[in-house]
């Protein structure tokens, strides 16, 4: 079983709808990432977060350290929005990688 | 401030061959970290300099090596190329281990 998965692998939306995008790890973490990954592109933080809520204009990530569980929303979806998600979490030295959400958003 | 930077963007090479990739970190940050991202895949852990010393290392074959020069700027070195080493690397830097930065990655194709 992976330390941190992703649900769900890939999702269709239709412009403007709401999305959810989960994440949940099995180890202790000092903080959580979501990242925004276009195709054969570079990545891009979107949220360090390790209690509680953050926002970021359409996007919202929550965590709930007990659960061990993370979400990411994007309210209005854009087609611009479509990329591969990636929850990440920082344990010591390093960043465990989930294995990431593919959004394809259409118009 | 500029963000982390790498290069080159792209390069291809052949098999047994040897590459170098290099990352620049945020003005400040002393910690570089280094991620291989195969197609398809989310990325792997390889190293994390700190200071110039090694203070991680990933699953990965000696024919990967690292270093972290006094200005902070960080080289991957991968000897012996294999197809399988074809994939995006990353660089993160960081303040603290937990909040790092990525750079935009360089794309390696090994033929």
């Amino acid at each position: 079983k992976n330390e941190v998965e992703q649900s769900p692998q890939n999702l269709t939306a239709q412009e403007g709808e709401f999305i959810t995008i989960n994440c949940s790890y099995s180890v202790g973490i000092s903080a959580l990432h979501w990242l925004q990954q276009h195709p054969g592109g570079g990545i891009v933080s979107l949220f360090m977060l390790s209690s509680g809520k953050k926002k970021h204009g359409r996007l919202i990530a929550t965590i709930n350290i007990q659960e061990k569980h993370s979400s990411l929303h994007i309210t209005a979806s854009h087609p611009r929005d479509s990329a591969v998600y990636i929850c990440a979490v920082g344990r010591t030295n390093k960043l465990i990688f989930g294995t990431g959400t593919l959004l394809a958003v259409q118009p | 401030d500029a963000g982390v930077t790498q290069s080159p963007t792209h390069l291809i090479k052949t098999r047994g061959q040897h590459v170098t990739l290099r990352c620049s970190p945020i003005s400040g940050h002393k910690s570089v970290s280094w991620y291989q991202q195969v197609l398809g895949q989310g990325p792997q852990f390889i190293f994390q300099y700190y200071e110039k010393e090694e203070r991680g290392r990933g699953n990965f074959p000696d024919r990967f090596s690292a270093r972290q020069f006094p200005n902070y700027s960080s080289e991957l070195n991968v000897n012996a190329l294999l197809l399988g080493d074809s994939a995006l690397y990353l660089c993160a830097s960081s303040l603290v281990s937990y909040e790092q930065y990525f750079g935009p990655g360089t794309r390696l194709t090994v033929t």
